[in-house]
């Protein structure tokens, strides 16, 4: 089956500087990856996703880029905000999570 | 605009005892999904249901029964329950049948602790 490998586990930013979360897949027929942003107390939400077709994606502050060589895709998230303090996953398919990464945005 | 609806939102049980996670949708989506959360694990799929009447195992489903009861309602059900089920458990459906590769849409979770 299909195995998702997240880093780092925790990541702790100042306001403003840029985040980047890592995530490699092993399933090669995999052709679509969702990134999930969950707040505290609260089920995740989907934030933005990739299908293998295209090498990256923006939406205003987030992106999301994709190597289906390699096997990884990240997220990259610009001037970051203490509201972008969450827990994010990464995916593949719908069936398959990562870890999870905490993120910490100072102020 | 409720979206997908889970109840209780807590719940602590006694090793051996039985219970049923409901899960309720009011967005006609065909898929519907249970995960459990547990610490530096992410989301692990239980089970899933890809259209009313079919459910299929995921990851870890052992322990666990579903019910896609009709369309918006998938309910999970621990049987004899373990103090390894202590987690927390998510809903979640997707508008597609089949499991396609779309949006998950998540309830907020129930909290069960088995003692």
């Amino acid at each position: 089956g299909e195995n998702v490998e997240q880093h780092p586990s925790t990541l702790s930013v100042q306001e403003g500087d840029s985040a980047v979360i890592k995530c490699t897949y092993s399933d090669s027929a995999s052709n679509y990856f969702p990134w999930y942003k969950q707040e505290l107390g609260k089920g995740p939400q989907l934030i933005i996703d990739i299908r293998s077709n295209v090498g990256e994606k923006k939406d205003q502050r987030i992106a999301v880029t994709l190597n289906k060589t390699a096997k990884h895709f990240s997220l990259h998230i610009t001037e970051t905000q203490p509201e972008d303090s969450a827990v994010y996953f990464c995916a593949a398919r719908q069936l398959t999570f990562g870890s999870g990464t905490q993120l910490t945005v100072l102020p | 605009n409720a979206g997908v609806t889970q109840t209780p939102k807590f719940q602590v049980l006694k090793t051996g005892q039985s219970m049923t996670l409901q899960c309720a949708q009011d967005m006609n989506h065909n898929s519907m999904y249970w995960y459990r959360q547990d610490p530096g694990m992410g989301l692990r799929l239980i089970y899933y249901s890809a259209s009313e009447g079919t459910t299929d195992k995921g990851e870890v489903p052992n322990g666990y029964n579903v019910s896609r009861l009709n369309k918006r309602e998938f309910s999970l059900r621990l049987e004899s329950a373990a103090p390894s089920q202590t987690s927390v458990y998510f809903c979640a459906s997707s508008e597609g049948g089949s499991v396609r590769n779309e949006k998950l849409f998540f309830g907020s979770g129930t909290q069960l602790s088995v003692l």
